[in-house]
Parts: C-alpha cells; structure tokens; sequence
C-alpha cells in the first residue's frame, strides 16, 4: 500500500447523497486508476486517467465523476445515480505513459468501503 | 477485447505442500500478464509480471508463475506453501489499447491449512 493513501477507510452514505473518496499518490506516477470490488467478483474499471487534466471512463463508469487537477489527486465522486454503491473501491497508480513502451504494474491503495445506509 | 479466467474460485492446500493458482487469458496481441494478492480489507499487492523474456517469472514471498504461450495461461505457483499464504489471488492482463490499463480475473481464494 506504500505511496498510496486513501481515505476515508469507511463511508457511509444516505440515499440521494453526493460522496467523494480521496486517492494521492507520491509515486510520481503519471496514471491513476479507480475501481470497484464486490463481493466473489474481480476488480472492475470505473475510470482512469494517464495525465493531468484528462480521463476516460473505464467499463462501469456510470454514476461516478472524477477529476484530474493535480498530478497526485485522482479523487471519485460516486453520485446519486449510482443505484447501488455499496462496495470496496481501490485506487490505483503506475508510470508511464501510452507510446512510451512502459508496461509498468499497479500500486494500490488499501482502499475505502463504501456503504449505503 | 481481452479476458482473464482464474477457473478455481478456491484453492486448499496443506502447508509445505506446493500451491498452483491457475490462469488463462485471451489477448489479441503480445500478452502483459500480473499477478496480485489481497489480504482482508486491504489493497492489492503486486507480486510479478510477465513481459518478455523467460517463460518463468519469479515474484515476491517466494511465488513463480510460468508463461505457456501455446495454452495461453499463466498459472501462479509456490513450491511449499504457508498459512500466511491464505488470501485471495488475482491475475490481470494489460491492456495494450489503453495504456497501463488492466483486466482482472474474478479472483481465487487460497486456503492454507496448517
């Protein structure tokens, strides 16, 4: 988890209420990765940006909204139009940049718990 | 669009036995394949990639994975495995599309008895 902080480590949330999870990185890493782990099921994709100022939506990008501004912020704001949010969400961070031949791993956070009360 | 499989929702082994995770993936070009670890309520660790190179990739904590092209897998394996091993194994497979972006498989749980 070094390098990666996330917080809060618990959120609960009322219905029809805006959430935003906090993800910093001191890695230096150019990409940050946000994603959704549900029970018995793998990680999923929510968005993910590879330089500041610019993200793309990842495979369940619905109902989530981020933003870029800083290098070493990627935070994710889960809206109320997600209709089920209840989950763990993980970011993550790497070097590297498209075009640049870097296949570099992930470093993840240790995450936050998203609960809906 | 590439896919990972872990075919084995839970592993069980003795301690000191040898441990093997399997994985298989589907990609359209060169596989970038990884290994992760996730103990409760934490994060993912990276334990090892596969890139180019040697077929058998040696990691983190004693792991190993081996590369088969012709199988298309890249099943993680320990030698003798420890209670401590017990977590939860996830392999991934690098998007080319998108950058550093990754495919996760669902995951397979490991069970160490002692």
């Amino acid at each position: 988890d070094g390098g990666i902080t996330q917080s809060p480590k618990y959120l609960f949330r009322k219905e029809g209420q805006n959430v935003t999870l906090s993800c910093e990185q001191n890695l230096n890493h150019d990409a940050m990765y946000w994603y959704r782990q549900d029970p018995g099921q793998g990680l999923r994709l929510i968005y993910y940006s590879q330089i500041v100022n610019d993200f793309q939506k990842g495979d369940i990008a619905e109902g989530y909204s981020v933003s870029r501004e800083k290098k070493e912020s990627f935070p994710l704001t889960v809206t109320s139009a997600q209709k089920n949010p209840t989950a763990f969400y993980l970011c993550a961070s790497s070097k590297g940049l498209p075009g640049l031949g870097q296949i570099s791993e992930q470093f993840f956070g240790p995450g936050t718990r998203l609960t809906v009360l | 669009a590439q896919s990972v499989a872990q075919p084995e929702d839970q592993v069980n082994v003795a301690e000191g036995n040898p441990l093997t995770v399997k994985c298989t993936y589907s990609v359209s070009g060169n596989p970038y394949l990884f290994w992760y670890v996730q103990y409760p309520n934490r994060g993912l660790q990276f334990l090892l990639k596969y890139i180019t190179g040697d077929n058998l990739v040696k990691g983190s904590y004693g792991f190993e994975a081996e590369f088969n092209k012709s199988q298309t897998s890249f099943h993680l394996k320990k030698p003798s495995a420890l209670v401590s091993d017990s977590a939860l194994y996830f392999c991934a497979v690098r998007d080319q599309a998108a950058g550093n972006k990754l495919t996760f498989g669902g995951g397979t749980r490991v069970l160490v008895k002692p």
